[in-house]
């Protein structure tokens, strides 16, 4: 079936060192990508997106990396901050304008 | 610039009850989608509401029904509880127009059922 999936459900990450999360897709018709952070108790909030005619978008302190290819998508977080402590999902969407996510990766910033 | 609203935050309900979920879009937003939430799962797609009607839907059951407003607000219904409805009920807004779709989610409404 069509899903969207994290390579690893957990994340440790030294604060100022890079994080990368990884996500694969399996819907080739997905042509919308979007990567959220979720906080204990609070709704996913928007972090970056990117289209499927682009391979790279960069935010303040974001990159997202798309591989169309093998269908898999990062996100690059620099300088990692303790308050990037968080779940984040990666979501696709395809012309049925539902957004499918995966289980999501946790990151935690050690100090 | 108000982002998505919803309420009650928390809400305890017993099995066979039915409860209504309420959500303010952004401002400028036309269309609502909402998704359920179980406890380490990501967001499940419910179904969305554009245009006061119900545009797509997800593989739940029509427990699940909602409703949009002409002032783009929505509501999501549903009926005859069941302890596996205990969940984050999170809505999302967007607009329609601009073609990049992206959605924006509110904080959510914690539903537990006992």
């Amino acid at each position: 079936g069509e899903s969207v999936g994290l390579h690893l459900p957990t994340l440790s990450v030294q604060e100022g060192d890079n994080s990368i999360i990884n996500c694969a897709y399996s819907n080739s018709a997905s042509d919308y990508f979007i990567w959220y952070k979720q906080e204990s108790g609070k709704g996913p909030q928007f972090i970056i997106d990117i289209r499927s005619n682009m391979d790279k978008r960069q935010g303040q302190r974001v990159t997202v990396l798309l591989n169309k290819t093998v269908k898999h998508l990062s996100l690059q977080i620099a300088a990692t901050q303790p308050g990037d402590s968080a779940v984040y999902f990666c979501a696709e969407e395809s012309n049925d304008y539902k957004l499918s996510f995966g289980a999501g990766t946790t990151v935690t910033v050690r100090a | 610039d108000a982002g998505v609203t919803q309420s009650p935050t928390h809400l305890i309900k017993t099995r066979g009850q039915q409860v209504t979920l309420r959500c303010s879009p952004k401002s400028g937003h036309d269309t609502v989608s909402w998704y359920q939430q179980a406890l380490g799962q990501g967001p499940q797609f419910i179904f969305q509401y554009y245009e006061e009607e119900e545009r797509q839907r997800g593989n739940f059951p029509d427990r699940f029904s909602g409703h949009q407003f002409p002032n783009y607000s929505s509501e999501l219904n549903v009926n005859a509880l069941l302890l596996g409805d205990s969940a984050l009920y999170l809505c999302a807004s967007s607009l329609a127009t601009t073609g990049t779709d992206t959605q924006y989610f509110g904080p959510g409404t914690r539903l537990t059922v006992l």
